[in-house]
């Protein structure tokens, strides 16, 4: 089967380091992809990996270990406007390269 | 203003009343998709398009119709809406290719009574 796996929620204080985990079994692999999603409101992306390693974004960071079926994101120095929820989507290439996958998304919240 | 649209907003209908959310995009985009998004469940694609006249089922298409005559046109067809498709549905469209980030929608809350 295909799943992805992210945590539900966090909570981190402003001003701090938060990592938000996902790892995904699908049938194939052709990238993966983080998006922010504000309450209410479109997902936006944030940042794509489709080799094994880090990609640094200003204040964001994505990791890939395709090996291991994992990937992570990393915020830095949070900030309140950082409250949304997270998520993580592999494009599957075994069904189509049209084909994402999106995870449940992990809801961070930053508290003072 | 690069963007993509989504019309109606907000709809509330009632079970078996044929309906359409249209889609557009102004970005001469290759790629476009649409979602459904539930409390517990996250995104999950309905239908995509990798070109005009090329169409593919997602993973939950049961009781969704596309069409794509249009490169800047994605319409969703819901033929006899039922409860179970009440929802919030975004549209989105990409360059295609590999690594090309998704433009989404503002979303379409449907409520089917």
């Amino acid at each position: 089967g295909q799943n992805i796996d992210q945590p539900t929620e966090m909570t981190a204080t402003e001003g701090a380091i938060v990592q938000i985990n996902c790892t995904y079994q699908t049938s194939g692999f052709n990238g993966l992809f983080w998006y922010q999603q504000h309450a209410g409101e479109a997902p936006t992306f944030l940042s794509y990996n489709v080799l094994d390693g880090l990609e640094e974004k200003g204040r964001f960071s994505s990791f890939l270990s395709r090996s291991k079926g994992y990937s992570y994101l990393l915020l830095k120095e949070l900030q309140m406007k950082d409250s949304a929820s997270y998520l993580c989507a592999v494009r599957n290439y075994g069904g189509s390269q049209g084909n994402l996958i999106f995870g449940k998304g992990t809801k961070l919240s930053v508290k003072p | 203003e690069a963007q993509v649209t989504q019309n109606p907003r907000y709809l509330i209908t009632v079970t078996g009343k044929k309906l359409t959310v249209t889609c557009s995009q102004n970005m001469n985009h290759e790629y476009m998709s649409w979602y459904r998004q539930d409390p517990g469940l996250g995104l999950r694609q309905i239908y995509y398009s990798m070109n005009v006249e090329v169409t593919d089922k997602g993973d939950v298409p049961e009781g969704y119709k596309v069409s794509r005559k249009e490169k800047r046109n994605f319409p969703l067809i819901l033929e006899s809406p039922s409860p179970n498709q009440t929802s919030l549905y975004f549209c989105a469209s990409s360059r295609s290719g590999q690594g090309y980030e998704q433009y989404f929608g503002p979303g379409t809350r449907l409520t089917v009574t």
